[in-house]
């Protein structure tokens, strides 16, 4: 079976300070993992996602997530944060066949500070 | 290009009553999914449909709910006797088809109150 974890249901940080949203999976297969993100009344949108290529990815509005399978994780990162970065994040993970189902943890809310 | 769309944008039901979500997924996408996403939650997983192939509905609560795609394009998520307990966001995706690489395009969701 597979899950995620998402570590802090919120979090809060300066404008321009660093972001750090925290993920770690379980799962017994090689995963596919994902960050998504949620503004409010609006859809997922995918920032990045892991598939088994480069470990550190990078993705869309600076933000970049780093597998590391020794530590199960797979956090979120952006260097310095800005106020349009407020909204919900979501990790998730999947197999690479069958479904394609997404898990997707808990969420974390990120609030930036002025 | 258009997005995924899901009509009605809001529900609200009273307990008892059915009802029915649309989603229109992006055209050439093969796979669609129906995701429940409670106040407070990450989303979760209901059915995944391939064409017109229903070839996942695990996390479908109940035989409450029900999901078509008659051809391949279109789905609906029917709730029969809907329950207050069923009141949450319903989320639909569809990605290209067969590759667990592919990324899953979201629709903004219904949000669906039960009175």
């Amino acid at each position: 079976a597979q899950s995620v974890t998402q570590l802090g249901s919120h979090v809060s940080v300066s404008e321009g300070a660093l972001v750090l949203l925290r993920c770690n999976y379980s799962s017994s297969v090689p995963p596919y993992l994902f960050w998504y993100v949620q503004y409010p009344n609006q859809g997922l949108q995918l920032l990045l996602k892991y598939t088994s290529a480069a470990t550190l990815v990078k993705g869309i509005n600076g933000f970049e997530a780093e597998f590391k399978k020794s530590e199960t994780s797979f956090h979120l990162t952006k260097p310095s944060a800005h106020m349009s970065d407020a909204a919900e994040y979501f990790c998730a993970v999947s197999r690479p066949s069958g479904t394609y189902k997404y898990i997707f943890g808990t969420g974390t809310r990120l609030k930036v500070l002025a | 290009g258009a997005g995924v769309s899901q009509s009605p944008r809001y529900k609200v039901a009273k307990r008892g009553q059915d009802v029915a979500l649309r989603c229109d997924p992006i055209s050439g996408h093969v796979s669609l999914f129906w995701y429940q996403q409670a106040l407070g939650q990450g989303p979760e997983f209901l059915t995944y449909f391939q064409n017109e192939a229903q070839l996942d509905k695990s996390g479908l609560p109940s035989d409450r709910f029900f999901a078509e795609r008659p051809e391949g394009s279109v789905s609906t998520l029917k709730i029969q006797r809907t329950q207050q307990e069923d009141s949450a966001v319903y989320l639909c995706a569809s990605s290209r088809p067969g590759q667990g690489t592919d990324t899953q395009y979201f629709g903004p969701g219904t949000r669906l109150t039960v009175l």
